[in-house]
């Protein structure tokens, strides 16, 4: 069965400069969220988009940005990179609103030098 | 907002044993309960999730049982085997649109 697609697995980046992380839902998936996990944390939500509106917002710095597109993709775009920004990005998809398993892509790692 | 508290953060089983995790939540309103397990450096994988309107929930070895109540769900792993080692996360799902809200993690790890 197909999964969630996130690109690029892995990004090196340095401070102050920008990123942008790609996510690919399930097919037939109309809600992305995204999560950030740092080292030896638990996920933290971040933001999510349904039918291609932002449907919620969680601790995402002002720095970070994100938009949901006509095919269902979602892009963070992130910019003025800390080293603190240094995590595993996941992105998950579910169908509809609600009680819907969230299902999760295989992360991009950031690393910021 | 909702917090969530789960214990024990580590647990240690012998393989043929179970396995059981806690999870307390604070929002009545939550409504969505599931449980992911994490091998390292890889994504969390939905293993089993209940809904409010359901007590017990059971997939072969794996079960969760949910007290609406108390507000405290909980991770029952029978005849563990040394694969079933990993972190797993419980999680709740919370607001319309049900952002998941997780606990700290379990890292469970099953001696042959």
């Amino acid at each position: 069965a197909a999964g969630v697609i996130q690109s690029p697995r892995h990004l090196i980046k340095e401070k102050r400069e920008t990123a942008t992380l790609k996510c690919y839902p399930i097919p037939r998936h109309d809600t992305v969220y995204w999560y950030q996990q740092g080292p030896g944390q638990d996920p933290q939500f971040l933001i999510s988009f349904y039918e291609k509106m932002q449907s919620d917002k969680g601790s995402i710095p002002d720095r970070f940005s994100a938009q949901q597109f006509s095919d269902y993709h979602s892009e963070l775009n992130m910019s003025s990179l800390e080293l603190g920004d240094s995590a595993l990005y996941f992105c998950a998809s579910s169908f509809g609103q609600g009680s819907q398993p969230q299902h999760f892509g295989d992360g991009t790692r950031l690393s910021i030098l | 907002g909702e917090n969530v508290e789960q214990h024990p953060s580590t647990l240690s089983v012998q393989e043929g044993d179970s396995a059981v995790i806690k999870c307390t939540y604070s929002d009545s309103a939550s409504n969505y309960f599931p449980w992911y397990k994490q091998e390292l450096g890889k994504r969390p994988q939905l293993i089993i999730d209940i809904r409010s309107n359901v007590g017990e929930k059971k997939d072969q070895r794996i079960a969760v049982t949910l007290n609406k109540t108390a507000k405290h769900f909980s991770l029952h792993i029978t005849e563990t085997q040394p694969e079933d080692s990993a972190v797993y996360f419980c999680a709740v799902g919370t607001g319309g649109y049900n952002k998941l809200i997780f606990g700290a993690g379990t890292r469970l790890a099953v001696h042959p």
